[in-house]
């Protein structure tokens, strides 16, 4: 079955530094999502992207933030200057076009922020 | 604010079917209900989703009465792997580009020996 895949896995950066968490969202998908997870809490939407541009986001995702589709397969998400609280679990999603279609996860890049 | 309300956490033991029930008093009439199961440090997966009455697959079943306010999901005969967190979720798959999920706490299920 094919699968969302993240990389990296785990990522430590200093707080004020800029990080590129990367997606590979399952190929003939059309919608691209990201999401965080603080450690204990609820899963938070962030942003949605779809014909290559933000469909939709959320209050959390502000100017420190933003999304790229470099090519025809990779999607990323850039957070510019770090700070403590964006140390979290961040999930990439996808899903295909077609009605009745749910959104597929990658298994996560913990981003730890010191 | 998360349109679902499930119960925090759920205990069974290996071999018995396993019920969660979600309310959503308001549904729209263009929200489907689909449910996520979690394990530690993974991302959600996909378990079902539905409209109306029963949808089964190979995994789970799941019951929506005739109102759509509430929906069960049944897990049979689980196991020590079912362990995890589930998650049911509303929304508007068909609604253009508004497709972002609003996530509640989820049901935390502890399968035992």
């Amino acid at each position: 079955e094919p699968e969302v895949t993240q990389t990296p896995s785990h990522q430590v950066t200093q707080m004020g530094q800029e990080v590129i968490l990367r997606c590979v969202p399952i190929s003939n998908h059309l919608y691209f999502y990201w999401y965080r997870q603080i450690l204990g809490q609820k899963v938070e939407f962030l942003v949605s992207f779809y014909n290559n541009e933000i469909s939709e986001k959320s209050e959390i995702f502000d100017d420190q933030f933003s999304v790229e589709r470099p090519d025809g397969s990779n999607f990323t998400l850039k957070i510019r200057s770090t700070k403590l609280e964006d140390s979290a679990m961040y999930f990439c999603a996808s899903s295909a076009y077609n009605t009745d279609q749910p959104q597929h996860f990658g298994d996560g890049t913990r981003l730890s922020i010191l | 604010l998360a349109k679902t309300t499930q119960p925090i956490s759920m205990d069974s033991y290996e071999g018995q079917e396993v019920n969660i029930t979600c309310s959503h008093n308001n549904i729209a009439t263009n929200d489907y209900i689909t449910w996520y199961q979690q394990f530690p440090s993974q991302g959600p997966r996909f378990i079902i989703q539905g409209y109306k009455t029963k949808v089964t697959n190979e995994v789970a079943s799941l019951f929506i009465p005739a109102d759509r306010k509430s929906s069960t999901l049944s897990l049979p005969r689980v196991s020590l792997s079912d362990t995890a967190v589930y998650y049911c979720l509303v929304g508007d798959f068909n609604a253009g580009n508004n497709r972002k999920l609003i996530w509640g706490l989820g049901t935390s299920l502890a399968v035992n020996p």
